[in-house]
């Protein structure tokens, strides 16, 4: 199973800043993928990330909110730009299994607090 | 595209009672079907999948699931549940093909297990 490291674990920002989440994998993977988990809801796709070309965002998510760098096999970062409180949520990277067989591994996530 | 309706947001429940939790799913082609248990301020734990071949599914910690095409369901079941068993728990499914690991999420259901 491949293991998934998210930075930061935590944050609380203000309102009007941008926080860069990383994601690190420690093997390589073809597709990586994003999610938000507001409170109390469920998960939600933000975007996939390809190495090498430029992130797919899902409905009602866009690139100058959300944009995605996607710099290598083992790396993605999304940013959330100029935050306000509705973006405070679990924010989590996820990985494509090696195979059918398996299942998407995710991080550990990203607790975002915006105030 | 595909979407996922967990039609319980709470099940309350005696310990050493069974419980099921339910899922029904749409799908304009064929899915794969995952559980997936969230423990208070941790990430995603997978449960159990529905790939292929046999309809029912056993997982860890006693859970199985059974998937029904002809329902379009896959209902989550344990014969006698822990008190550690409370969590929030989260039906997806995958579309396959070229992005099995994007998963849309169902709205989950509040498991919480009473002494």
């Amino acid at each position: 199973s491949a293991v998934i490291s998210q930075k930061p674990s935590r944050d609380i920002c203000q309102r009007g800043t941008s926080l860069t989440i990383q994601c690190q994998v420690d093997s390589q993977v073809t597709m990586m993928f994003w999610y938000r988990q507001q409170p109390g809801q469920s998960l939600t796709l933000i975007a996939t990330a390809n190495q090498g070309s430029e992130a797919t965002y899902e409905s009602g998510f866009v690139i100058d909110k959300f944009p995605i760098s996607r710099p290598n096999l083992t790396f993605s970062t999304l940013t959330v730009s100029n935050m306000s409180p509705e973006d405070s949520s679990i924010y989590l990277c996820s990985v494509e299994p090696p195979d059918r067989a398996a299942e998407a591994f995710f991080g550990q996530g990203t607790r975002l607090t915006v105030v | 595209a595909q979407s996922v309706t967990q039609l319980d947001s709470q099940v309350p429940v005696f310990e050493e009672a069974p419980v099921e939790l339910r899922c029904n799913y749409s799908s304009s082609v064929s899915v794969y079907l995952f559980w997936y248990v969230q423990y208070p301020n941790q990430g995603l734990q997978l449960l159990l999948k529905y790939l292929s071949g046999s309809t029912l599914v056993k997982g860890i910690n006693g859970f199985e699931a059974e998937f029904n095409k002809s329902q379009t369901s896959f209902h989550l079941r344990k014969p006698s549940v822990h008190i550690s068993d409370t969590a929030e728990y989260f039906c997806a499914v995958s579309a396959g093909g070229t992005s099995y690991g994007k998963l849309t999420f169902g709205q989950g259901t509040i498991l919480t297990v009473h002494p």
